[in-house]
C-alpha cells in the first residue's frame, strides 16, 4: 500500500471549516483514500473513503486532486468534539489498514 | 446496534500471568481484526479473521500471543506469559467483510503489566 504523508498537528477554530490535508504521491489506480479519526481514549472512528471522484457524507468531505496523489478531508463547520487524531490511509486489495501517525487537530473555542 | 464491545476495559496484571482479552463483534459482521497501540509504534494490526478463520496472524508479536475465534460473535486474545512489554492499548474491531472494508473499533482495553 502507499504512503501517506500528514502534517503532525493542526490548528482550527470553533465554528470554522477544518482542511486537512494528505500527501499519497505513489498511490496505484486500485488504492482507495481512507480517513479515521481518534478522539483521545477512544477507538478510532470511520470518517469518509474514496477513490477519484469527491465524496461526501454526514461527517465531512474528500476532496482527491485530479492525479490522485493528494487528497483533503474537509470538516465544514468544526466543533470542539472534532479534536482528534485524523489518519489518512492508502488501501489497496491489501485488507490491512496500516495506521500512521496522523495529524492531530485541535478545534479551539 | 451496540458497536463492538470489549472487555475488560481496563486490566492490570503481574508480569508472568495470563491475560485475556475478549470482543464481542457486530452483529453480521464477518471479519474482526485485532490491533495493539502504543505510543512507541502507534496503531498496529496483530490479526484478523474472516469468518472465524484467522487470515493472517503474520502482526503478532510471537508465540506469547495467540488468538481465536469460536464463533461469529465472539473472538479472544490471550497472553501468556504476559510480560510488561505487553503494556498497550487492545483494540477489537469488524467489518462486514474484507472487502467492505469499512472496520468498526471498540472502544479498547488498557493493559498494564507491571
Amino acid at each position: 500500500d502507499a504512503k501517506t504523508t500528514q502534517p503532525t498537528s493542526m490548528d482550527c477554530a470553533e465554528g470554522r471549516a477544518a482542511n486537512l490535508p494528505c500527501n499519497h504521491s505513489t498511490i496505484s489506480g486500485n488504492e482507495y483514500v481512507y480517513w479515521y479519526r481518534q478522539i483521545h481514549s477512544q477507538g478510532p472512528q470511520y470518517i469518509i473513503h474514496g477513490l477519484k471522484n469527491n465524496e461526501t457524507n454526514e461527517m465531512a468531505s474528500l476532496i482527491i486532486t485530479e492525479d490522485r496523489k493528494s487528497s483533503t478531508l474537509i470538516l465544514p463547520h468544526a466543533t470542539l468534539r472534532d479534536t482528534a487524531v485524523y489518519y489518512c490511509i492508502v488501501k489497496g486489495s491489501n485488507y490491512k489498514l496500516t495506521f500512521g501517525k496522523g495529524t492531530l487537530l485541535t478545534v479551539n473555542p | 446496534d451496540a458497536g463492538v464491545i470489549q472487555s475488560p476495559r481496563h486490566e492490570v496484571t503481574e508480569m508472568g500471568q495470563e491475560v485475556t482479552l475478549r470482543c464481542k463483534p457486530i452483529s453480521g459482521h464477518n471479519s474482526l481484526f485485532w490491533y495493539r497501540q502504543t505510543m512507541m509504534r502507534g496503531l498496529e494490526l496483530l490479526i484478523y479473521f474472516n469468518n472465524n478463520v484467522p487470515i493472517d496472524d503474520s502482526g503478532m508479536p510471537e508465540d506469547r500471543f495467540s488468538a481465536k475465534m469460536p464463533n461469529a460473535s465472539f473472538s479472544t486474545l490471550k497472553i501468556q506469559p504476559s510480560e510488561p512489554r505487553d503494556s498497550a492499548v487492545y483494540f477489537c474491531a469488524s467489518s462486514l467483510s474484507l472487502a467492505k472494508n469499512i472496520q468498526y473499533f471498540g472502544a479498547g482495553t488498557r493493559l498494564s503489566v507491571l
